[in-house]
């Protein structure tokens, strides 16, 4: 089975510290993967995506993330936290086939 | 030009009634999901809407719940009979293809309520 593990359902930085959020998955092809934001009282949307390529990915707001296979980790990291990064952060994989697998998310909290 | 638009955004009900949601995808995208999240939980895949192919309902939890697709555009979720841990907010989604190469678009959700 499919599972995508976002270790720490709750992470805080203090603002302009490194921000990282972790992302495991078990999948048995190598999956895309992405992460999505959701700000309070907003819908999900896309902060990145590896599908193949270059396996360090930079997406909006400074964001990025490194596939590392032998790991099946995905961790997102950002260098420099800013308080508008408070937010959900999912992890999420596609395998094979038509469904998504979603991670159940880790909010930041970040310290002025 | 609009995003995924879904109604009602707030929706309080009894226990036993049926719901209907609505969803309004980004006109042109093909692809159209449903996912469930509950509270402290991920987002729960229910069903998958690819153009004119059969559903992929197999993330449907029950038989309670069902949802179609109008002319490959609107979808509605019904649930029936609902239940206390029906309670959740109903995401839907649409992207471009069905490869998974292009994001999801998602609605900004409708949170159903189960009293």
């Amino acid at each position: 089975a499919q599972s995508v593990t976002q270790l720490g359902s709750h992470v805080s930085v203090s603002e302009g510290a490194l921000v990282l959020l972790r992302c495991n998955y078990s999948s048995s092809v190598p999956p895309y993967l992405f992460w999505y934001v959701q700000y309070p009282n907003q819908g999900l949307q896309l902060l990145l995506k590896y599908t193949t390529g270059a396996t360090l990915v930079k997406g909006i707001n400074g964001f990025e993330a490194e596939f590392k296979k032998s790991e099946t980790s995905f961790h997102l990291t950002k260098p420099s936290a800013h308080m508008s990064d408070a937010a959900e952060y999912f992890c999420a994989v596609r395998p094979t086939g038509n469904q998504f697998y979603f991670g159940t998310g880790t909010s930041l909290t970040v310290i002025p | 030009g609009a995003g995924v638009s879904q109604s009602p955004s707030n929706k309080v009900t009894e226990k036993g009634k049926d719901v209907e949601l609505r969803c309004d995808p980004i006109s042109g995208h093909t692809a159209l999901y449903w996912y469930r999240q509950s509270l402290g939980q991920g987002l729960e895949f229910l069903i998958y809407f690819q153009g004119n192919s059969a559903p992929d309902k197999s993330g449907l939890p029950s038989d309670r719940f069902s949802a179609e697709r109008t002319g490959g555009s609107v979808s509605t979720l019904t649930i029936q009979r609902t239940q206390q841990e029906d309670s959740a907010v109903y995401l839907c989604a649409s992207s471009a293809d069905r490869s998974g190469y292009n994001e999801q678009f998602f609605g900004p959700g409708t949170r159903l309520t189960v009293l």
